[in-house]
């Protein structure tokens, strides 16, 4: 069984604030690993895939750095604005499975 | 383009009931994916298709089915709803297993 966890659950920051958290998956026969942002009462939508070890993406304030030897992957906001709260939420795909599999997510909240 | 389009956005049914949810993306995206979201869960990977006729059960796919006889369309049936299927239901589409998915605005389904 394939278990992919993010911590923390919940974060709440303040406008200004830099912060990151946590995606930790199996390491044994990574292929990909998503991230996705999901506002509430939308769709989530695709931030990044990443496949190769010590990869990192940016797109604006976010970036991501993958870890697929220990089985991790960092998310980064920088300079938090209100607008970028939502639930971020990673999925991990194995060899050349079809499957996602969806961490439970970070559900982040930035205070104005 | 619409991107992936879902309805009913709500529905509420009876215990023994059918419905089937509709799924279209105008992507001519060949993967197509139904997943299931519970509070405090990640999504979870209910069947997938890779391309018209082709379809596979993903990691829940008990008491629903699918159908896929175009690239557009994914329907996803429940032939007798139980209070268990109560979730909110996201459709996902891409164009290579690999790739980010795009996912539909999601049906609310309550059985009671």
């Amino acid at each position: 069984i394939l278990n992919v966890e993010q911590s923390p659950q919940s974060l709440h920051v303040q406008e200004g604030d830099s912060t990151n958290f946590t995606c930790s998956f199996p390491s044994s026969n990574f292929y990909a690993l998503h991230w996705y942002r999901w506002e509430t009462a939308k769709s989530p939508e695709a931030l990044f895939v990443m496949t190769l070890n010590g990869d990192e993406k940016k797109k604006g304030r976010i970036s991501a750095t993958l870890n697929t030897k220990e089985g991790y992957s960092y998310l980064y906001i920088k300079g938090s604005q209100p607008e970028d709260s939502a639930t971020y939420l990673c999925a991990s795909r194995m060899d050349s499975s079809y499957k996602l599999i969806f961490g439970s997510g970070t559900r982040l909240l930035v205070r104005p | 383009n619409a991107g992936v389009t879902q309805t009913p956005k709500f529905r509420i049914l009876k215990i023994g009931q059918s419905m089937t949810l509709q799924c279209t993306q105008d992507m001519n995206h060949n993967y197509m994916y139904w997943y299931r979201q519970d509070p405090g869960m990640g999504l979870k990977l209910i069947y997938y298709s890779v391309g018209a006729g082709i379809t596979d059960k993903g990691e829940v796919p008990n008491g629903y089915n699918v159908s896929r006889s175009t690239t557009e369309d994914f329907p996803l049936r429940l032939e007798l709803a139980a209070p268990s299927q109560t979730s909110v239901y996201f459709c996902a589409s891409s164009s290579f297993p690999w790739d980010e998915q795009y996912f539909g605005p999601g049906t609310r389904l309550t059985v009671t």
